[in-house]
């Protein structure tokens, strides 16, 4: 099974609202991504988690924070977001992080609508 | 730093057209490479691999070889369906990295 669920699947919020992003996988792996896409561009890396420990931040602004529970769940609270941040936000795990093969499973992704 | 070229779409095409789509890389080391598909509303699947030069990945009918000497990961169907229509994304992951390198993407339909 290489199955990465994300939930909501869309998500209608204020830019005053405080809402989560869920992300779960069930693969064993041991890093987990989160991307951002805008339309009819590749997704963006915002952040990733290895072994649960946040490893790479691309300089994504504050009113976005991850969170790592465990191995499976990975979560991404949003809060006083901007209009231009409405986009795709996908989730995506792979097995041992840094050994340059493993690839990247991604989730169906949350439609993220700031209003 | 590593990057993945593809080249300008949209691609349209009719159903049982031969299909290909360049993709050329430049990276330090040995990148693995990928090609991932996209369907309208959808997240990213990924379609095939290779790990190293002169490997081929296939799956679904479609096949991409790693070529070093040009580095190149070219993909290719001999007989696309409508049910193909999707944007592609070729993509390179860099030995010890954990950022993937993407395309732009190439928008691909096939009309019946």
């Amino acid at each position: 099974d290489t199955e990465v669920t994300q939930t909501p699947k869309h998500l209608v919020m204020g830019m005053t609202n405080k809402k989560s992003l869920k992300c779960e996988q069930h693969m064993g792996h041991r890093a987990m991504y989160w991307y951002k896409q805008k339309a009819k561009k590749p997704p963006e890396l915002m952040f990733v988690y290895s072994y649960e420990k946040l490893s790479i931040n691309e300089s994504v602004p504050s009113r976005f924070s991850p969170e790592c529970p465990n191995s499976s769940l990975l979560n991404l609270h949003l809060h006083a977001l901007q209009p231009e941040d409405s986009a795709l936000y996908l989730c995506a795990s792979s097995q041992a992080p840094g050994t340059g093969t493993n690839e990247q499973y991604f989730g169906p992704g949350t439609r993220l609508t700031v209003t | 730093g590593d990057s993945v070229t593809q080249m300008e779409g949209p691609v349209t095409l009719s159903e049982e057209a031969f299909l290909t789509i360049n993709c050329t890389y430049t990276a330090t080391g040995y990148p693995s490479l990928f090609w991932y598909v996209q369907y309208p509303g959808e997240g990213l699947q990924l379609l095939l691999k290779a790990t190293k030069a002169d490997d081929k990945g296939s799956n679904k009918g479609f096949e991409a070889t790693y070529r070093k000497e040009t580095t190149s990961f070219h993909l290719e169907k001999g007989s696309v369906q409508v049910s193909d229509s999707a944007v592609y994304f070729c993509a390179l992951l860099n030995f010890g990295n954990e950022k993937l390198t993407f395309g732009t993407g190439t928008r691909l339909t096939i009309i019946p």
